[in-house]
């Protein structure tokens, strides 16, 4: 399996643009997670879904950020209008359930930053 | 307010000797508990965990140590190698098995081992 999948690594963006993230994750895996890492706050968790489903997204900062997941293979976080606060790196996440542990496998993290 | 707090931002530690890696929480109902080790450019993979029923679990060089009573977990690395040399994540999880629930992340500890 080639793991976690994320696009782009990298992304600049001016301030007001609209940016989407986008993640695959492990076939089979029916836990999907959204993190952002900053210096300041560390890895903050932003929204989970199972089985496509949004679980928990008290951690979106504002109504500018957006995450769907329409199907078992694909997630998109969008942020419109982005800013430049909301420079960061941005992990995808999954992992299954009734496993003897409950570890989440990261992607590699998509690095935005805006201008 | 951190649920999960790493003190340490960094530690440098000499090739061979052993590395101590400290983490907090605050919160009672946590249950499990987990180290991720995360490179630069690199998402965040899973080390070890450990469950609140154990107060010790040991895989090779890596050892997580659990105080329940002083909400307290360090994982130790003997011997440590320059390879060890990444930001180590403490992670705390309300639940075990089953639903996945969310991890809660530390801010991170640098560790730095020198030849």
């Amino acid at each position: 399996d080639a793991g976690v999948i994320q696009s782009p690594r990298h992304e600049v963006t001016e301030m007001g643009q609209e940016v989407t993230l986008r993640c695959k994750p492990i076939s089979g895996h029916d836990y999907l997670f959204w993190y952002r890492q900053t210096m300041m706050r560390g890895l903050e968790l932003l929204i989970y879904f199972n089985n496509n489903v949004p679980i928990d997204d008290s951690g979106m900062p504002e109504d500018r950020f957006s995450a769907k997941m329409p199907n078992a293979s694909f997630s998109t976080l969008k942020i419109q209008p982005s800013e430049p606060r909301d420079s960061a790196v941005y992990f995808c996440a999954s992992s299954s359930p009734g496993q003897v542990n409950t570890e989440a496998f990261f992607g590699q993290g998509t690095r935005l930053t805006v201008v | 307010d951190q649920q999960v707090k790493q003190n340490s931002p960094s530690l440098s530690v000499q090739e061979g000797r052993i590395s101590i890696l400290n983490c907090d929480y605050t919160n009672s109902m946590f249950d499990y508990f987990l180290w991720y080790k995360k490179y630069p450019a690199e998402g965040p993979t899973f080390l070890i965990s450990i469950s609140s029923i154990k107060d010790k679990n040991e895989d090779g060089r890596f050892t997580v140590f659990l105080n329940k009573s002083a909400k307290h977990l360090s994982l130790h690395i003997v011997p440590s190698q320059p390879g060890d040399s990444a930001v180590y994540f403490c992670a705390a999880s309300p639940n075990y098995g089953g639903s996945q629930g969310n991890l809660i992340f530390g801010k991170g500890t640098k560790l730095s081992v020198k030849p």
